[in-house]
């Protein structure tokens, strides 16, 4: 059973417009939720986060959106960019001991931007 | 600082067969978790290490394993080598301070192709 779902594997944006990538999620136990950026041969890496406790975090170009009763949250993009063509992995976490409980991760998303 | 390193970066190995791969954690990371990605599953959480001590298990049979040094670096294990034990074996390492969420820093992760 996936407890977190990305229901788009692939998206196409146009460069400049905005790009918006879905995530939704079954465990109402989750109360920490990530964006993952990977490229090709390279680990994931972190891009923004928020908590439970927010419906909103912005970092530069990127902003997370929660809504918790709909279990859902989408990533923005704007203005994309070419650099932001990658899989785009949504992640949660619920309490444990550390708060390194092991991260439970969607299959991603293939974000492609065309100049 | 230097990132997390894991070796071989890449390994082929036939069914039956074991296979060791290593995480070595960013300096002053003490919490050590593994993931196998697969074009099907996505990112699946293996096991988390802290102190030497695993303190968090996923859903993977018991040919997984792992361990932790008291330097923090960390190997996993998998006996008898199936078919679909191809994949790309990731490991991610937090301060693992208790209390709050702690960002997870991936390796480029170790490629397991098993013929």
């Amino acid at each position: 059973d996936q407890q977190v779902k990305q229901n788009s594997p692939s998206l196409s944006v146009q460069e400049g417009r905005i790009s918006i990538l879905n995530c939704d999620y079954t465990n109402s136990m989750f109360d920490y939720f990530l964006w993952y950026k990977k490229y090709p041969a390279e680990g994931p890496t972190f891009l923004i986060s928020i908590s439970s406790i927010k419906d909103k975090n912005e970092d530069g170009r990127f902003t997370v959106f929660l809504n918790k009763s709909a279990k859902h949250l989408s990533l923005h993009i704007v203005p994309s960019q070419p650099g932001d063509s990658a899989v785009y992995f949504c992640a949660a976490s619920h309490p444990g001991w550390g708060g390194a409980d092991g991260l439970t991760f969607g299959k991603g998303t293939h974000l492609i931007i065309q100049p | 600082k230097a990132g997390v390193t894991q070796t071989p970066r890449y390994l082929i190995k036939t069914r039956g067969q074991q296979v060791t791969l290593s995480c070595s954690p960013i300096s002053g990371h003490r919490s050590v978790s593994w993931y196998q990605q697969t074009p099907g599953q996505g990112l699946q959480f293996l096991f988390e290490y802290f102190s030497e001590t695993q303190r968090n298990k996923g859903n993977f049979p018991g040919r997984f394993s792992g361990r932790q040094f008291s330097n923090s670096r960390s190997e996993m294990n998998v006996s008898t080598l199936e078919l679909g034990d191809s994949a790309l074996y990731l490991c991610a390492t937090t301060k693992g301070t208790s209390g709050t969420y702690n960002e997870q820093f991936f390796g480029p992760g170790t490629r397991l192709t098993v013929l």
